[in-house]
């Protein structure tokens, strides 16, 4: 599975959006984009995935640049609740096994 | 989404002794579960892919002997740290689940006095 780089802490005023970046240069055609979130000493939660198309749900959207090289989380409207560390995670699809390689994240931290 | 729970959620233990976790899907099957281990102010490093019904396969690095891996039933997953020494102190993660998202259970913190 391709690498991702993410800076690794970022702060956000709460209300207001917050954009994590992430960048997965060596992408696959087949790899997927993950994200997913985990507040502290908890398990990790799902976010969202994408493969070229942006996607949206209840949580976040996700925007993935038209090279695939790097991609966006947004929290449209983010409360100190949405404080956790962010993992950007690429995998293959169709592939042999379901797991999750976890790189560093970024630490997201929401300020009143 | 699917609920994974962790028994117990911490866990105390002395050197030396043995420590068995366990992992259970409440509301799905999974044939397939992993098991990662978390140091403070780390991120999650995969331990292992249990698989229901055959042995579980190991991240390199990982002693097999040490961590002891069952999935005897499509709910349950279990991981024994044996002999364990203070180095083995840690949280240790499960999660099981579907092609596109997986569920991760709440987390066993392990403490070896």
């Amino acid at each position: 599975d391709a690498k991702t780089t993410q800076p690794p802490s970022m702060d956000c005023a709460e209300g207001r959006a917050a954009n994590l970046p992430c960048n997965h240069s060596t992408i696959s055609g087949n790899e997927y984009v993950y994200w997913y979130r985990q507040i502290h000493s908890q398990g990790p939660q799902y976010i969202i995935h994408g493969l070229k198309n942006n996607e949206t749900n209840e949580m976040a959207s996700l925007i993935i640049t038209e090279d695939r090289k790097s991609s966006t989380l947004i929290l449209p409207h983010a409360t100190l609740r949405d404080t956790a560390v962010y993992y950007c995670i690429v995998r293959v699809a169709g592939g042999a096994t379901n797991k999750l390689i976890f790189g560093t994240g970024t630490l997201l931290a929401v300020q009143p | 989404g699917a609920v994974v729970s962790q028994h117990p959620s911490w866990v105390i233990c002395k050197s030396g002794t043995s420590v068995k976790i366990e992992c259970r899907s409440l509301d799905f099957q999974a044939t397939t579960m992993f098991w990662y281990r978390q140091f403070p102010k780390q991120s999650l490093m995969l331990m292992a892919t249990s698989n229901e019904g055959s042995k579980a396969t190991y991240e390199q690095g990982v002693e097999k002997d040490k961590f002891l891996i069952n999935h005897a039933s499509l709910t349950l997953s279990t991981l024994t740290v044996t002999s364990a020494h203070p180095e083995d102190s840690s949280f240790y993660i499960c999660s099981g689940g579907g092609y596109n998202e997986q569920f991760f259970g709440p987390g066993t913190r392990l403490t070896v006095l």
